[in-house]
């Protein structure tokens, strides 16, 4: 299994500024993604992560308010711009195997945002 | 997109009682992925079914999934206070692995 951590674990923000998020995974894996978990409900999707190339963004969020790194197959950040309350939320990432096979996807611990 | 109803939003019961989540979809779906997720955590994979009809255990939980394949249920047995959290069904799309998530049900086991 995957062993994934993520900075920071929690932050809090003042309105239009920018956070940085990072996911460090223990081993390489072929699928990296980027989810939000509003307060009390379940998670949506951002965007997957693409090694080498620009990330793939689903219906709703774009990469001027979400841009996202993966310089390698170990690494990838989210940065949450111009932040506003309705940003706050939990942002995981998770991963899926290296062989493509596993059928298991491993998430982080989360970054717990607040925005004020 | 295909989209899961889980219900009941929320569970709150005494230690040693039963409860079922139940997940429904109007359209077939070909596997089923149950997780759980605790406060400040992640979500954890407890258990993909596949097959209608199918019936896995794990300890106490029995997930089932529904002979149409349109509808799963997961069941715990004599609950305990470690069973508390929120419960999320999701479907995994094969061509690029992408899940997609129900509402999820928190359930609160009371000591």
């Amino acid at each position: 299994s995957a062993v994934i951590s993520q900075k920071p674990s929690r932050d809090i923000c003042q309105r239009g500024t920018s956070l940085t998020i990072q996911c460090q995974v223990d081993s390489q894996v072929t699928m990296m993604f980027w989810y939000r978990q509003q307060p009390g409900q379940s998670l949506t999707l951002i965007a997957t992560a693409n090694q080498g190339s620009e990330a793939t963004y689903e219906s709703g969020f774009v990469i001027d308010k979400f841009p996202i790194s993966r310089p390698n197959l170990t690494f990838s950040t989210l940065t949450v711009s111009n932040m506003s309350p309705e940003d706050s939320s939990i942002y995981l990432c998770s991963t899926q195997g290296y062989s493509g096979t596993s059928n298991e996807q491993f998430f982080g611990p989360g970054t717990r945002l607040t925005v004020l | 997109t295909q989209l899961l109803e889980q219900s009941p939003q929320f569970l709150s019961i005494q230690e040693g009682e039963n409860l079922t989540v139940y997940c429904n979809s109007s359209s077939v779906f070909s596997s089923l992925q149950w997780y759980r997720q605790e406060p400040g955590e992640g979500p954890v994979l407890l258990v993909t079914v596949v097959t209608g009809g199918e019936v896995k255990k794990l300890k106490r939980l029995t997930f089932q999934f529904g002979d149409a394949r349109k509808d799963s249920s997961l069941h715990i047995t004599a609950a305990q206070p470690g069973d508390t959290g929120l419960y999320l069904c999701a479907l995994k799309r094969e061509s690029d692995y992408k899940l997609s998530f129900g509402a999820g049900t928190t359930v609160t086991v009371r000591a």
